[in-house]
């Protein structure tokens, strides 16, 4: 089955920028797709297809994805960004996969 | 915009059986699946299966092959997801989610449903 491999935890100061990445074997031929998901609150999708953004969804977030490696980047980091972070690929054998995901703290 | 809702909390006996719902705002068009995904309390988010009401036929991961259902009315613009043979490992945040064929973005997402297994 397909795997893909999230940090556990980032750390980030205010108004700095935060880099999650997520690795999986040729990743950079899948398209893939990034949620935020706070504490008791059901996922939200931040980016999509690497990096595009649904309508509401800041500037400061932003995707890259080449080789073995995606990347979420959130620029100018803000408290409210503090949460829980996954990456997602569809896969023909795994069907839908995801990170383990990446713990956010904004100290 | 569309909206998923889904039914309430649920608890269950081990070896009992359980049926979330999730009720979409509109129709759902053949170029989009119901996804089901669970998240176990402290865990990460686990990809259980999918429909494409249009269609009507279930795709389920291997895990879950065997034990559960997934199942769709278009009618009512609702999709179900049955797991049977409970066990308590199976408690857990059971979300619904639109995605798009092709790359299976999930977006939006219901609220959530917790299922409880508990003797």
């Amino acid at each position: 089955s397909y795997v893909l491999t999230q940090p556990p935890s980032v750390s980030v100061a205010p108004r700095e920028t935060a880099t999650i990445t997520c690795g999986g074997d040729n990743i950079g031929s899948k398209s893939v797709h990034w949620y935020q998901q706070k504490p008791g609150q059901a996922p939200v999708l931040v980016v999509y297809d690497n990096r595009d953004r649904p309508s509401g969804i800041p500037e400061r977030f932003s995707g890259s994805n080449s080789g073995d490696t995606a990347t979420l980047t959130i620029s100018r980091v803000e408290a409210g960004d503090e949460a829980d972070y996954y990456c997602q690929v569809w896969d023909s054998i795994s069907d839908g996969v995801f990170g383990g995901g990446t713990k956010l703290t904004v100290l | 915009q569309v909206h998923l809702v889904q039914s309430g909390a649920e608890v269950r006996r081990p070896g009992s059986s359980v049926k979330v719902s999730c009720k979409s705002s509109g129709a759902i068009p053949s170029s989009y699946a119901i996804v089901w995904v669970r998240q176990a309390p402290g865990h990460g988010l686990e990809w259980m299966g999918r429909i494409i009401p249009m269609f009507g036929i279930g795709n389920y991961v291997q895990k879950f092959q065997g034990r559960v259902t997934i199942t769709a009315d278009r009618s009512t613009n609702t999709a179900y997801m049955e797991l049977s043979s409970l066990k308590s490992e199976d408690t857990a945040v059971y979300y619904c989610s639109r995605g798009l064929l092709g790359s299976l973005r999930l977006d939006p997402w219901g609220q959530g449903t917790l299922v409880t297994v508990s003797s």
